[in-house]
């Protein structure tokens, strides 16, 4: 069964603070490993797709990295309107494009 | 160019009773996911329809149901309401089976 484990839960920062978020990964063949934005009732907004091991993308204050167990989001001189949660997702070879997501990472930006 | 649309954005109904929501994919996509959102939790994929078929289900039960008309709108029933269904509930579309999804804003159903 494919799983995905984000930490920390939740991360409170100081503008200009620069951290990581972490996503945890187990799957039967990865095809692709996808960040999301939510902000509070919204659905998620598309970030990054990562394909394989090595891969980075990045915008903005924002770049996701990949390895074989797990991705890093990182954020460089966080704004506070970077504040949201992010999602984590894995898409297995074998399963269309059904997204297994992780419980996300809330993060806070003060000024 | 408009995105993954959603209605409503809010409900509210109490236990036993039955839901439907709806969803218009985004412009040039065929394909329609459904995912449930808990609060404080990550979304879970309940079905996926293309070509007017299911064509993958997630763990849910049968008591979800779902549709795909020949315009590639979609929607999702839920009948018997539990309190535990109560969620965000995401529509997502993309330009195939295998493509990169595209979420609505969601429908918000509340159950009492």
């Amino acid at each position: 069964e494919d799983q995905v484990t984000q930490s920390p839960e939740a991360l409170r920062l100081q503008e200009g603070e620069s951290s990581s978020l972490n996503c945890s990964y187990t799957v039967s063949g990865l095809r692709g490993l996808f960040w999301y934005r939510q902000d509070p009732g919204k659905g998620p907004e598309f970030l990054f797709t990562l394909y394989s091991a090595g891969e980075e993308k990045e915008k903005e204050r924002l770049k996701a990295t990949l390895t074989k167990k797990e991705s890093f989001l990182h954020i460089t001189a966080p704004k506070p309107e970077d504040s949201a949660t992010y999602l984590c997702a894995v898409q297995a070879n074998n399963a269309g494009n059904m997204l297994t997501f992780g419980g996300g990472t809330r993060l806070m930006v003060k000024p | 160019d408009a995105g993954v649309t959603q209605s409503p954005t809010h409900l509210i109904k109490t236990r036993g009773q039955q839901v439907t929501l709806r969803c218009s994919p985004k412009s040039g996509h065929d394909t329609v996911s459904w995912y449930q959102q808990a609060l404080g939790q990550g979304p879970q994929f309940i079905f996926q329809y293309y070509e007017e078929e299911e064509r993958q289900r997630g763990n849910f039960p049968d008591r979800f149901s779902g549709h795909q008309f020949p315009n590639y709108s979609s929607e999702l029933n839920v009948n018997a309401l539990l309190l535990g269904d109560s969620a965000l509930y995401l529509c997502a579309s993309s330009p195939r089976p295998t493509g990169e999804l595209f979420f609505g804003e969601g429908s918000r159903l509340t159950v009492l």
